[in-house]
C-alpha cells in the first residue's frame, strides 16, 4: 500500500537559518503530494501541493519538488522565522481511492 | 468564504458512552472526509462521504460510523467509547465533481478533541 516517510523531529532551527525536511513515499502510479501544517491547537494548513514529476508546490517562501526518480518531496525554506514553529506533514493521495496517507509529522521549533 | 467548521471543540466522555461530532464543510464542497489524530498512529483515514454516500473507508472497527446530509453537513458517531478512541477527530472538505478529480485537495477544520475516561 501506500506509505509516506518523513524525516523525524524535533528540528531546532534558530532564525533565519535554512530549512529542509526530507520526504519519501510509496505508490503505485503518480499520485498527488502535499505538504501540510499543524500549528498548536488547531487542525491542518494545505502549504502547498504538486501533482506530477517536476511540478514544484511553493507557498509563503515554502517550496517542494516532486521528484519522480527518487520518490521524494522535500520541503525547504531559505529562511525560517519562529512564527513557522509548527508541525509539518507530508501527505499523497491515491485518487483512486481519494484518501490521504500522511508521513509521522516533523516538529520545527525555531529559536529567536 | 467560511472555512470548515467542526463542533464540538472539546468532549469528555466515559467508556461505554457513545459519541456524536458534527462537521460543516467550505460552501460548495461536497466531498467531507474524516481523520482520527492519536499521537501513537498520527493521522489515520476513517471514511469519506460524497453527496450523502460512504465512498471510502478506513481499517476502522463498526463502532466508528458516519453520514452526510442533504446540504453535505457531516456527522460522525462512535458508539462503545474505549479509552484508546481517545484523539482528536479532523474533518476535511474537499470540493470535487461526481467525476475523477485531477487534483484533490482537502481543507481541514480545527477538530474536535474527544477525551474518554
Amino acid at each position: 500500500g501506500n506509505s509516506v516517510t518523513q524525516m523525524e523531529g524535533p528540528v531546532t532551527l534558530s532564525e533565519e537559518a535554512f530549512l529542509t525536511i526530507n520526504c519519501t513515499y510509496t505508490a503505485t502510479g503518480y499520485p498527488s503530494l502535499f505538504w501540510y501544517v499543524q500549528y498548536p491547537g488547531e487542525g491542518l494548513q494545505l502549504l502547498l501541493k504538486a501533482t506530477k514529476a517536476d511540478d514544484k508546490g511553493s507557498n509563503k517562501g515554502f517550496e517542494a519538488t516532486y521528484r519522480k526518480e527518487t520518490t521524494s518531496f522535500h520541503l525547504e525554506k531559505g529562511s525560517v522565522q519562529v512564527s513557522d514553529s509548527a508541525v509539518y506533514f507530508c501527505a499523497l493521495v491515491d485518487t483512486g481511492r481519494r484518501a490521504l496517507t500522511f508521513g509521522s509529522g516533523t516538529r520545527l521549533q525555531v529559536q529567536p | 468564504k467560511a472555512g470548515v467548521t467542526q463542533t464540538p471543540r472539546y468532549l469528555i466522555k466515559t467508556r461505554g458512552q457513545q459519541v456524536t461530532l458534527s462537521c460543516s464543510p467550505i460552501s460548495g464542497h461536497r466531498s467531507v472526509s474524516w481523520y482520527q489524530q492519536t499521537p501513537g498512529q498520527g493521522l489515520q483515514f476513517l471514511f469519506e462521504y460524497f453527496s450523502e454516500t460512504q465512498r471510502n473507508k478506513g481499517n476502522f472497527p463498526g463502532r466508528f460510523s458516519g453520514r452526510q446530509f442533504s446540504n453535505s453537513r457531516s456527522e460522525m458517531n462512535v458508539s462503545t467509547l474505549e479509552l484508546g478512541d481517545s484523539a482528536l477527530y479532523l474533518c476535511a472538505s474537499s470540493f470535487q465533481t461526481s467525476g475523477r478529480a485531477t487534483i484533490y485537495e482537502q481543507y481541514f477544520g480545527p477538530g474536535t478533541r474527544l477525551t474518554v475516561t
